[in-house]
């Protein structure tokens, strides 16, 4: 089944060191997305790569870094730069295509703790 | 998702009929989208419709959509506990990405 994989699904961090969360997808998209969500804030934005080799910042990139080598692969890089990285992760793909419907796939989320 | 603005909570009694608000300011938007999030999970598309329809209907849930007033609802007939969940609103734009709204937290009460 196809599908869009996010892992560890828990992960804690100490201060002061960098962590990677990984973000595979095996459905052909085009595009995948970061996203952080705090509680009552929403979705917001961190990058975003509508191919391969190439990304752009999104609402709130501070912090963090990203390398997208293959379509299939989209890592996020939380750095020592984050000084409040404690949130719920989401990665996200899609089809870059005018007629298509089906919007974005959500992988379950990376939950990252700072200990 | 700041552009897209949703209700924060709504508490449904089981059985009833729950209505999800949201407004959105794109309005070459082509498509909007519903998506539902269970605790601790990723987003799931519930439906989505298209920006020539007014209504979409998909078995216990209804979408209405109203591109004077940049509106899109969401009724869920006959609520259950399994409803219980965050529900967000989305709309396309220009370049393909989707911006979302803050997220509804539903609670289905008995």
């Amino acid at each position: 089944d196809g599908g869009i994989t996010q892992s560890p699904k828990y992960l804690f961090r100490k201060e002061g060191q960098n962590v990677t969360l990984s973000c595979e997808q095996n459905l052909n998209h085009d595009a995948m997305y970061w996203y952080r969500q705090d509680p009552g804030q929403g979705l917001r934005l961190i990058y975003y790569s509508q191919i391969v080799n190439d990304f752009q910042k999104g609402d709130i990139a501070e912090g963090y870094s990203v390398s997208r080598e293959k379509k299939e692969s989209f890592p996020l890089t939380v750095t020592s730069a984050q000084k409040n990285p404690t949130a719920f992760y989401l990665c996200a793909s899609s089809i870059n295509e005018a007629d298509y419907n089906y919007g974005y796939t959500f992988g379950s989320g990376t939950r990252l703790t700072v200990v | 998702g700041e552009d897209v603005e949703q209700s924060l909570f709504l508490s449904v009694r089981e059985g009833d009929s729950s209505v999800i608000n949201c407004t959105y300011t794109d309005s070459s938007s082509t498509y909007l989208y519903w998506y539902k999030q269970e605790p601790g999970a990723g987003l799931q598309l519930l439906t989505y419709i298209f920006s020539n329809m007014d209504m979409k209907q998909d078995q216990r849930l209804t979408v209405l959509l109203n591109k004077k007033d940049k509106h899109l609802s969401l009724r869920i007939a006959d609520t259950q506990t399994g409803d219980s969940a965050i529900y967000f609103c989305a709309e396309t734009l220009n370049d393909y990405k989707l911006s979302f709204g803050a997220g509804t937290t539903v609670t289905v009460r008995a």
